[in-house]
């Protein structure tokens, strides 16, 4: 039972254009979500978070974007870049300990 | 070290054979996990610590699989008789808290033929 699901596969966009991520969860009560981003070969690394009180945060580049009613947050990265390309993870976690992780989605950001 | 350290950073193992993977946390770690990444799927949770204790086996997958952190850093995941379905990455990670993102490691890459 996927409670996190990232139902793009893969990803393709231009350099210096917008690249949109989608995760959809179905346990409400999940109240912290994270992103991880994953080169081959190695674990995945922290990007971005959001706790459930919040609708948005910032940080650089990268924005999350949570969605409460619609079980629904989005990670966008502008301008996008080559060493964005990376295999990017939507995860969530309840007052508990451990994450629950999407599938991923392939991000190629093609020069 | 600077970040989460593991090894081996590939195994293959003959099936029924036992394994033990090791990872050593960040210092002053409390938190460490232990994840199971399958191809083409996102990581999936084994098993917490905080400290020595183990404090959740829920998605530990059969009685073969035993995690322990005696002291409270280095953990050990021991793969008993592997199977072909236990071919994975296992990822550790490690954090101060339980509040924030985690950092993982590399990863051990099993395959069992």
């Amino acid at each position: 039972d996927q409670q996190v699901k990232q139902n793009s596969p893969s990803l393709s966009v231009q350099e210096g254009r917008i690249s949109i991520l989608n995760c959809d969860y179905t346990n409400s009560m999940f109240d912290y979500f994270l992103w991880y981003k994953k080169y081959p070969a190695e674990g995945p690394t922290f990007l971005i978070s959001i706790s459930s009180i919040k609708d948005k945060n910032e940080d650089g580049r990268f924005t999350v974007f949570l969605n409460k009613s619609a079980k629904h947050l989005s990670l966008h990265i502008v301008p996008s870049q080559p060493g964005d390309s990376a295999v990017y993870f939507c995860a969530a976690k309840t007052g508990a300990n451990n994450l629950f992780f999407g599938t991923g989605t392939r991000l190629t950001v093609i020069p | 070290g600077a970040g989460v350290s593991q090894s081996p950073r590939y195994k293959v193992a003959k099936r029924g054979q036992d394994v033990a993977l090791r990872c050593d946390p960040i210092s002053g770690h409390v938190s460490l996990f232990w994840y199971q990444q399958a191809l083409g799927q996102g990581p999936e949770f084994l098993t917490y610590f905080q400290n020595e204790a183990q404090l959740d086996k829920s998605g530990l997958p059969s009685d073969r699989f035993f995690a322990e952190r005696p002291e409270g850093s280095v953990s050990t995941l021991k793969i008993q008789r592997t199977q072909q379905e236990d071919s994975a990455v296992y990822l550790c990670a490690s954090s101060l808290n339980t509040g924030r993102g985690y950092t993982f490691g590399s990863g051990t890459r099993l395959t069992v033929v």
